[in-house]
């Protein structure tokens, strides 16, 4: 299994302001994945962030909005950009160790003013 | 779109066992059945998965049906801290395609477990 934390667990932000999480496993790991949960919603997939290459996007997210980094095969940010109140969700992170299974981090609960 | 459908909501008596359903009618033959639950404002944490056989951990019991259409967890001795939001998931075994490991999430189902 895998460890996972994430910084901050919790912010209030300005409209307009950025906010990078950053995720950090206690193992390497190949892939990460950044979730976004919207109020009393279920988790929608953001990307996939891979070691070493851009961050494959799914439909209605863009890196202009949520850019990634993953420096190495531990850690992976995800910034907010530019963030209205349309933006409050959980932001959760999740790694797979390479065989069958995901683990998740405890999320970060962002609410924009 | 989640390829799995789930009851909304369920109520079990603490002590007794909790059998969750999920049907999967469109699954594949390289595709694996996921557990995972909520607890209130936390991660998902992962119960157990399976391709075909029936699986069992210290968390719970996977039982799959022979023609893998439906599938149902279980929980032995339910405890009022098995409350949560528990996700049936669907998801491609083969490692190699490309987006095969993302998990797609559906609403799940809300189990209250009652004193």
């Amino acid at each position: 299994s895998a460890v996972i934390s994430q910084k901050p667990s919790r912010d209030i932000c300005q409209r307009g302001t950025s906010l990078t999480i950053q995720c950090q496993v206690d193992s390497q790991v190949t892939m990460m994945f950044w979730y976004r949960q919207q109020p009393g919603q279920s988790l929608t997939l953001i990307a996939t962030a891979n070691q070493g290459s851009e961050a494959t996007y799914e439909s209605g997210f863009v890196i202009d909005k949520f850019p990634i980094s993953r420096p190495n095969l531990t850690f992976s940010t995800l910034t907010v950009s530019n963030m209205s109140p349309e933006d409050s969700s959980i932001y959760l992170c999740s790694a797979s160790t390479g065989g069958d299974t995901q683990y998740f981090g405890p999320g970060t609960r962002l609410t924009v003013l | 779109d989640a390829k799995t459908t789930q009851p909304p909501s369920m109520d079990c008596a603490e002590g007794r066992a909790a059998n969750l359903p999920c049907n999967h009618s469109t699954i594949s033959g390289n595709e694996y059945v996921y557990w995972y639950r909520q607890i209130h404002s936390q991660g998902p944490q992962y119960i157990i998965h399976g391709l075909k056989n029936n699986e069992t951990n210290e968390m719970a019991s996977l039982i799959i049906t022979e023609d893998r259409k439906s599938s149902t967890l279980i929980l032995p001795h339910a405890t009022l801290r098995d409350t949560a939001v528990y996700y049936c998931i669907v998801r491609s075994a083969n490692r190699g395609v490309q987006g095969a490991q993302k998990l797609v999430f559906g609403q799940g189902t809300r189990l209250t477990i009652n004193p």
